[in-house]
């Protein structure tokens, strides 16, 4: 159980172009998903937590026009990269929270690596 | 946030137990402890959590401190496929469900 998709896994574009990744939870339902990124070689760093229903809260320093972020469905997030530039480029993860065992517990998608030319 | 401290890598053999250390002085009480790995190119692994008993699962054992300010992630007979990053992250059972990702502990398996 607990499994998270995304799609797609990778992306080419060109510059000035937007991007759509989708993020599903399969067999259990999210009330909250967040959308992280990841350069070579370094950490996990949080951009936004989506809630179901309401808008997504943004961390510090993204840009909410630029990553826009529905999330629609109990299943479903999706995280559009708007009028890409190549420092886009970038590792993007999505995962799903589920509450086990008293806390919540976030399970994570196989990442979309989107690379902007 | 309460942070943690792991060490930047650790080298194991195949077939032998690995002992993951991993430091939260300034944990609190209602903070648990997740553990999660990630191999290359892959999104994170979920592999155990625990708030101030031991816990056990088909992946891992987790040992926790009696004073929870540190924890011991422990893989029973290390594989090649358990080479990976390996992250210690506390997290509010409260209402921020946020994980605050640090650098992890690179594990490497030699055949």
């Amino acid at each position: 159980g607990a499994v998270v998709s995304q799609h797609p896994s990778r992306v080419i574009c060109k510059s000035g172009t937007s991007v759509k990744i989708e993020c599903r939870s399969l067999d259990f339902q999210a009330t909250t998903m967040f959308w992280y990124r990841q350069f070579p070689k370094q950490s996990l760093m949080l951009m936004a937590t989506s809630n179901e229903g309401s808008k997504a809260t943004y961390e510090q320093g993204v840009e909410k026009d630029k990553f826009l972020i529905n999330h629609a469905s109990l299943t479903l997030s999706t995280l559009t990269v708007t009028s890409a530039h190549p420092e886009d480029s970038s590792f993007y993860i999505c995962s799903a929270s589920s509450r086990q065992g008293g806390t919540d517990t976030q399970y994570f998608g196989p990442g979309t690596r989107l690379t902007v030319l | 946030d309460a942070k943690t401290t792991q060490p930047n890598s650790m080298e194991s053999n195949e077939e032998e137990p690995v002992h993951l250390p991993c430091n939260h002085s300034t944990i609190s009480g209602t903070d648990y402890i997740h553990w999660y790995r990630q191999l290359p190119s892959q999104g994170p692994e979920y592999v155990i959590h625990g708030l101030t008993s031991n816990v056990n699962n088909r992946m891992a054992s987790l040992a926790i401190a009696e004073d929870r300010k540190s924890s011991t992630l422990i893989l029973h007979r290390a594989t090649l496929r358990d080479a990976a990053v390996y992250y210690c992250i506390l997290s509010d059972a409260g209402n921020n469900r946020k994980l605050i990702w640090g650098l992890g502990t690179s594990l490497a398996v030699n055949p």
